[in-house]
């Protein structure tokens, strides 16, 4: 069936570094691959999406990047700050089927 | 605040019990959908509902149930609880069917514990 895998399972950085967190869909045909950020005791939070028919796509600091012939999608956080402190999940999907989530990226930013 | 109100907020059973979780979705959203968050397994879709009626299923267990009812609030009932139901369970709703031209936003979800 269609998977999607997520890597690093954890990532620490430094405040004001910049944080890559990388996915691969096995569903060729996946054609919205939104990104959900999770606080603590709260439920998963969209902060960014890109469709297929778009390479790049960027709000403020941050941007997600799509290779469709790879399969590979990022995340992209620059200038991070204590509060991007969560887990992070990509997700993939095609047309109105259901969404398939990675396995989560817990992100610490050390101040 | 997504506008996705679940309740309640934390659930303590035995095993074997039957419980029902809820869920309001935003207004005007049409679709709700359940995942099941544990912590080896990720976020897991269960199943969605659209203006009532079944949509698509995912990986719900037969134990497991679910309706959305006319004022659009949805019910997921868990029976003959194992040790394994417990987990964090997500409500989400969206306008549309499904996306990607709907955004899918999640409720603060219940923590079931089973022991």
């Amino acid at each position: 069936g269609e998977n999607v895998e997520q890597h690093p399972s954890t990532l620490s950085v430094q405040e004001g570094d910049s944080a890559v967190i990388k996915c691969t869909y096995s569903d060729s045909a996946s054609n919205y691959f939104p990104w959900y950020k999770q606080e603590l005791g709260k439920g998963p939070q969209l902060i960014i999406d890109i469709r297929s028919n778009v390479g790049e796509k960027k709000d403020q600091r941050i941007a997600v990047t799509l290779n469709k012939t790879a399969k590979h999608f990022s995340l992209h956080i620059t200038e991070t700050q204590p509060e991007d402190s969560a887990v992070y999940f990509c997700a993939a999907q095609r047309n109105t089927d259901k969404l398939i989530f990675g396995t989560g990226t817990r992100l610490q930013v050390f101040p | 605040d997504s506008g996705v109100t679940q309740t309640p907020k934390h659930l303590i059973t035995a095993t074997g019990q039957r419980v029902t979780l809820r869920c309001s979705p935003r207004s005007g959203d049409l679709s709700v959908y359940w995942y099941q968050q544990s912590l080896d397994q990720g976020l897991q879709f269960l199943i969605q509902y659209y203006n009532g009626e079944e949509r698509a299923k995912g990986n719900i267990l037969e134990r497991f149930s679910a309706q959305q009812f006319p004022d659009l609030h949805s019910e997921l009932n868990l029976s003959s609880l194992e040790l394994g139901d417990s987990a964090l369970y997500f409500c989400a709703s969206s306008v549309e069917p499904s996306a990607p031209s709907g955004e899918q936003f999640f409720g603060p979800g219940t923590r079931l514990t089973v022991l």
